[in-house]
């Protein structure tokens, strides 16, 4: 059964940036399928950031895209969320998913983790 | 980026009700449009993609229908187990885009 799960810290400082791990069990990242952050801010509107594909490469959000950087470390099959420069509009649940490029669909996701931007 | 209308934004369904959500898409989308719950505290499932095709293991009384701008999704009789937020995601033009979302609770 694939499985992702993120991680990371719940409070980050105005300025500061987020950092955050998506860990993928049941499937290899670099076995093929896309690999997605998205967000849901509080009041629900979701936001698809970016993603990372099985061979490494990187697609951004345009929204986001001098600030954010989606890396991997095979040898763990996780992949990663960067976010710079966050403000308070940054609050929200951020969950990862497997992204199917060629429809934009999104097979398996994680519960998510609230991340909140404070000072 | 296409902007996607979800409504309503919330909904009340009596047992065994039949039950329909909408998305609007600011521009054609070619069908690639798919559906999504979210449970209370779980991680949001795919129900359909491409307009009207069940993923695994999603009850035949979720239905998809549209083309062109307008989708929709139904539920032919309501069941407790379908409590939670609704959501369609259009793959049709860089970046994918979310509908704003439709909470359906059991009256």
């Amino acid at each position: 059964e694939i499985q992702l799960q993120e991680s990371g810290p719940g409070l980050v400082k105005p300025s500061q940036s987020l950092s955050l791990t998506c860990s993928v069990t049941g499937y290899t990242i670099t076995s093929g399928y896309d690999w997605s952050w998205i967000r849901k801010f509080p009041g629900n509107k979701m936001e698809w950031m970016g993603y990372i594909s099985n061979s490494g490469s990187t697609n951004y959000n345009p929204s986001l895209k001098i600030r954010i950087s989606i890396s991997r470390d095979t040898s763990k099959n996780q992949f990663f969320l960067q976010l710079n420069s966050v403000t308070t509009e940054d609050t929200a649940t951020y969950y990862c998913a497997r992204f199917i490029y060629y429809s934009g669909d999104l097979d398996y996701w994680g519960r998510g983790v609230m991340v909140t931007v404070s000072s | 980026d296409i902007q996607m209308t979800q409504s309503p934004a919330s909904l009340s369904a009596s047992l065994g009700e039949t039950i329909s959500i909408e998305c609007r898409a600011s521009e054609d989308i070619y069908s690639n449009l798919a559906w999504y719950l979210q449970k209370s505290g779980k991680s949001p499932q795919l129900l359909i993609y491409t307009v009207n095709r069940l993923q695994d293991g999603v009850p035949s009384r979720f239905s998809g229908s549209g083309s062109g701008t307008q989708y929709s999704l139904k539920i032919s009789g309501m069941q407790p187990e379908d409590e939670g937020d609704y959501f369609c995601l259009q793959g049709s033009k860089f970046p994918p885009t979310f509908g704003g979302g439709t909470k359906l609770e059991l009256k």
